[in-house]
């Protein structure tokens, strides 16, 4: 049973460019969040998906965009690159009720980096 | 959102037992405890998850008095591939209630 896979895990991009990132959730799994983890520092939330709907956001601006499709898989955009925004991109898939609710199941991340 | 203290970093030596603990004073009554492993460039990984007193599973246990207001992660004899962040994650995400926010999560470090 596959868990979550991400594509592409290492990527090279210049200020400015945009950037689409994919997941594939665990099989079973209907929710997809969607981390940036700087060097050093824990995973930060940026959005969540349920439903194709984006359903919560983090603290990030609007560069940032999202789609889940009807399988499930989903898709990280980024627009209009900055330095900043070099990374890891961490997706994690998990259900919407229960206690499975509070489990993630983490990807092995996209290292971005912008030059 | 309950937020979370853990300590920045701890070391120990292979075999011991190792004990984590983190702080949730405003931890509400639905709130779940989560503890999450993270290795150097993979994605964290799922430890064990509680609600109330003593949870254990075939890598941990986990400690939590009658208030909630604090829990412990308890790794027997460790290895040296246990050396990694540990986080604790606080919260009830059913139904997309509320964010998943991480911390900066406590660095195990484990020496020969």
């Amino acid at each position: 049973d596959a868990g979550v896979t991400q594509s592409p895990t290492h990527l090279i991009k210049t200020r400015g460019q945009q950037v689409t990132l994919r997941c594939s959730p665990k099989s079973g799994h209907d929710t997809v969040s969607w981390y940036q983890q700087a060097l050093g520092q824990g995973p930060q939330f940026i959005f969540q998906y349920y439903e194709e709907e984006e359903r919560q956001r983090g603290n990030f601006p609007d560069r940032f965009s999202g789609h889940q499709f009807p399988n499930y898989s989903s898709e990280l955009n980024v627009n209009a690159l900055l330095l900043g925004d070099s990374a890891l991109y961490l997706c994690a898939s998990s259900l919407a009720w229960g206690p499975g609710a509070n489990v993630l199941t983490f990807g092995a991340g996209s290292r971005l980096t912008v030059l | 959102l309950a937020k979370t203290t853990q300590p920045i970093s701890m070391d120990s030596y292979e075999g011991q037992e190792v004990n984590i603990t983190c702080s949730h004073n405003n931890i509400a009554t639905n709130d779940y405890i989560t503890w999450y492993q993270q290795f150097p460039s993979q994605g964290p990984r799922f430890i064990i998850q509680g609600y109330k007193t003593k949870v254990t599973n075939e890598v941990a246990s986990l400690f939590i008095p009658a208030d909630r207001k604090s829990s412990t992660l308890s790794l027997p004899r460790v290895s040296l591939s246990d050396t990694a962040v540990y986080y604790c994650l606080v919260g009830d995400w059913g139904g997309s209630a509320s964010k998943i926010i991480f911390g900066s999560g406590t660095r195990l470090s484990i020496r020969p």
